[in-house]
C-alpha cells in the first residue's frame, strides 16, 4: 500500500519561501506510470492543483503558480519536494501531495500539512 | 483553462435515498481520438485528503461501494450515490484532467 508523507515548516513568514517535502513509502517513486503532484486548499475552500513531477525530473506547473514554484524529485530518497516563493497570506492553505496516474486523476494521497503564511 | 462548476452547492439527503451531484466544464473533456471523458470525482471527509472515488467519468476506483455511480459525457457529468449512508457525509469534487488540472468547486453532502 502506497503512502505518501508531507514534512516542512507550519509556519512561513511573508516574502520568504515555502518548503515541503513528500516521502513516499510502500512503493518506488521511479514507478513507469506515475507522476508525482502538490496540490493546496485553503481553509473551508476548494482544491488548487500546484503542479507535477516525473522521475525523470520533467515538470509542470500551474500557470497561475508557475513563476513562484520549483518542484523537484529525490529518487534515493523516494522523496519529491516543493519550493513556493514570495509567500503571502494568500498561501496559507493546508498542502498535500498525491500520487498522480499518467497525469490524470490523483490515486493516493497525503494526509496534508496546514502551512500558514504570517509575521 | 477548462473551468468547473458543481451543482447543487450543498444537499441534504434521507439515508437510503438517492443523492446526485452534477458537474459541469466549461468546454468539452471528451478527448476524441480514444473517447474517453477526462473526469474524475472525488469524496472529501473533514479532515481528510480528498478519496478517488471514480474516473474516466464512469470507472469505479477499486473499493469504491457500488452505490456510487458516474455518468455523462462531453461538459455534462453526474454523481449519483444510489443509497445515501451515513459515512458518506462528505464534500464531492469533480476534477478534468483534459488540460491544465482544475478542480470543481465542490458539494456539501448532508443526511437530511
Amino acid at each position: 500500500q502506497v503512502q505518501l508523507q508531507e514534512s516542512g515548516p507550519g509556519l512561513v513568514k511573508p516574502s520568504q519561501t515555502l518548503s515541503l517535502t513528500c516521502t513516499v513509502s510502500g512503493g518506488s517513486i521511479s514507478s513507469g506510470s506515475y507522476y508525482w503532484s502538490w496540490i493546496r486548499q485553503p481553509a473551508g475552500k476548494g482544491l488548487e492543483w500546484i503542479g507535477r513531477i516525473y522521475t525523470s525530473g520533467s515538470t509542470n506547473y500551474n500557470p497561475s503558480l508557475k513563476s513562484r514554484v520549483t518542484i523537484s524529485v529525490d529518487t534515493s530518497k523516494n522523496q519529491f519536494s516543493l519550493k513556493l516563493s514570495s509567500v503571502t497570506a494568500a498561501d496559507t492553505a493546508v498542502y498535500y501531495c498525491a500520487r498522480f496516474f499518467r497525469a490524470y486523476y490523483f490515486d493516493y494521497w497525503g494526509q496534508g500539512t496546514l502551512v500558514t503564511v504570517s509575521s | 483553462d477548462i473551468v468547473m462548476t458543481q451543482s447543487p452547492d450543498s444537499l441534504a439527503v434521507s439515508l437510503g435515498e438517492r443523492a446526485t451531484i452534477n458537474c459541469k466544464s466549461s468546454q468539452s473533456v471528451l478527448y476524441s481520438s480514444n473517447n474517453k471523458n477526462y473526469l474524475a470525482w472525488y469524496q472529501q471527509k473533514p479532515g481528510q485528503p480528498p478519496k478517488l472515488l471514480i474516473y474516466w467519468a464512469s470507472t469505479r476506483e477499486s473499493g469504491v461501494p457500488d452505490r456510487f455511480s458516474g455518468s455523462g459525457s462531453g461538459t455534462d457529468f453526474t454523481l449519483t450515490i444510489s443509497s445515501l449512508q451515513a459515512e458518506d457525509v462528505a464534500v464531492y469534487y469533480c476534477q478534468q484532467y483534459y488540460s491544465t488540472i482544475t478542480f470543481g468547486p465542490g458539494t456539501k453532502v448532508d443526511i437530511k
